[in-house]
């Protein structure tokens, strides 16, 4: 079956760092991912999403970098800003499945100011 | 901006009862999706439907039942609540079945049953 984990559960980092976020996924037929940002009471906010014939993809302060050989992913904020602070998720899904995403469980980012 | 719009943000409800979370989407979406979010485990997909009266069970339709009787509103149905399905339920939309587009989220409803 489908199984989309993340390597850290919670991650700390100063305001004005850079974060880094990771995911991995278990599908080889994966061909489209996203990340996600929850806030607390909000629902989840699409933030960037990449293809599989891409392996990075560049949007404001987010970076995404798919690696298809060993079924990574990542998402790294430049600048890491209070507002940031959040649980990130990353999402994936394949031909085979049609509309249905695989979420990932998430990893609480909290930026100190 | 895609707006999905949840009913109710907070609801508590007895075991038992027929509980009805509705969820309406303004962009013209093919595709809805109930989702539960419980901690430590992620979004599981309930329900989900491709178009008007059409539905399709997820990996845990135990308990719920849904209806989508026009395009733009899916509802959420327990049947008869019991407290295992206390839990924040999360709708989504998103276009038609492989575009590849992202699928957009509401901002939840948090139900407890008691």
């Amino acid at each position: 079956g489908e199984s989309v984990g993340l390597h850290l559960p919670t991650l700390s980092v100063q305001e004005g760092d850079n974060s880094i976020i990771n995911c991995a996924y278990s599908n080889s037929a994966s061909d489209y991912f996203i990340w996600y940002k929850q806030e607390s009471g909000k629902g989840p906010q699409f933030i960037i999403d990449i293809r599989s014939n891409m392996d990075k993809r560049q949007g404001q302060r987010v970076t995404v970098l798919l690696n298809k050989t060993v079924k990574h992913l990542s998402l790294q904020i430049a600048a890491t800003q209070p507002g940031d602070s959040a649980v990130y998720f990353c999402a994936e899904t394949n031909p085979n499945t049609g509309n249905q995403f695989y979420f990932g469980t998430g990893t609480s980012l909290t930026v100190i100011p | 901006d895609v707006k999905v719009t949840q009913s109710s943000r907070y609801l508590v409800k007895r075991t038992g009862e027929k509980v009805f979370l509705e969820c309406v989407q303004d962009m013209d979406h093919e595709n809805m999706f109930w989702y539960r979010q419980d901690p430590g485990l992620g979004l599981r997909l309930i329900y989900f439907s491709y178009d008007v009266k059409m539905k399709e069970k997820g990996d845990i339709p135990e308990g719920y039942s849904v209806s989508r009787e026009k395009k733009e509103r899916f509802s959420l149905i327990l049947e008869s609540a019991s407290t295992n399905q206390t839990s924040m339920y999360l709708c989504a939309s998103s276009p038609l079945a492989g575009s590849n587009q992202p699928q957009h989220f509401g901002d939840g409803t948090r139900l407890s049953i008691l």
